[in-house]
């Protein structure tokens, strides 16, 4: 298994442009999430997601996109790039979610965004 | 406002010696789990607690859950090297169990 892989590792954007950051899962995981770390911030949670066809919001949505048409793949959308989301992204996955089911949460690699 | 506050918030020791990080809330949270993340790397799960009292022991590591289900600790004995890295606590809560993160405590570990 490659457990969670995301892609790119790096980008650079200009402000007002848009990307997706891809993120994808061979588990066979119910459960998707997006997180963005910042310095001094932690890691705070973007859009999540249940299952195919069924996505939500976390924390900080704004600016950001998410759709789930497939178990495996969860991507990423910023639609109109701005220097506050200059961050690392992170995807996590666990097989199922809900209160107290204590599922370990598996965590991509990261993709460190810079807009300029 | 953050709902976990993690103490400290960095950390400096000699290897060898012990440590113990904290994380703290006035909310309560289902379970609550640890983790530990490199340099360029996601972080990765070291325990999920769920009983209010809780202790779990992993190695040289300690980890407690408050009575309340409110609080945590992470103790680490006789330090090494290889500890060095940012310690993350996480609170499951909300009918999804999503995670709320603390802000991390960057341990490093001198030889």
């Amino acid at each position: 298994n490659a457990g969670v892989t995301q892609t790119p590792k790096f980008q650079v954007l200009k402000t007002g442009q848009s990307m997706t950051l891809q993120c994808a899962q061979d588990m066979n995981h119910e459960y998707m999430s997006w997180y963005r770390q910042d310095p001094g911030m932690g890691l705070r949670l973007i859009h999540y997601s249940v299952g195919a066809g069924i996505t939500d919001q976390g924390e900080v949505p704004n600016g950001y996109n998410v759709s789930r048409s497939t178990t495996e793949d969860f991507p990423l959308r910023l639609l109109s790039a701005a220097p506050s989301q200059t961050s690392v992204y992170f995807c996590a996955s666990s097989y199922s979610k809900g209160i107290g089911t204590q599922e370990t949460q598996y965590f991509g690699p990261g993709t460190r965004l810079l807009v300029l | 406002t953050q709902l976990l506050e993690q103490s400290p918030q960095f950390l400096s020791i000699q290897e060898g010696e012990n440590l113990t990080v904290y994380c703290n809330s006035s909310s309560v949270f289902s379970s609550l789990q640890w983790y530990r993340q490199e340099p360029g790397e996601g972080p990765v799960l070291l325990v999920t607690v769920v009983t209010g009292g809780e202790v779990k022991k992993l190695k040289r590591l300690t980890f407690q859950f408050g009575d309340a289900r409110k609080d945590s600790s992470l103790h680490i004995t006789a330090a090494q090297p290889g500890d060095t890295g940012l310690y993350l606590c996480a609170g499951e809560r909300g009918s999804q169990g999503n995670l709320i993160f603390g802000k991390g405590t960057k341990l490093s570990v001198k030889p």
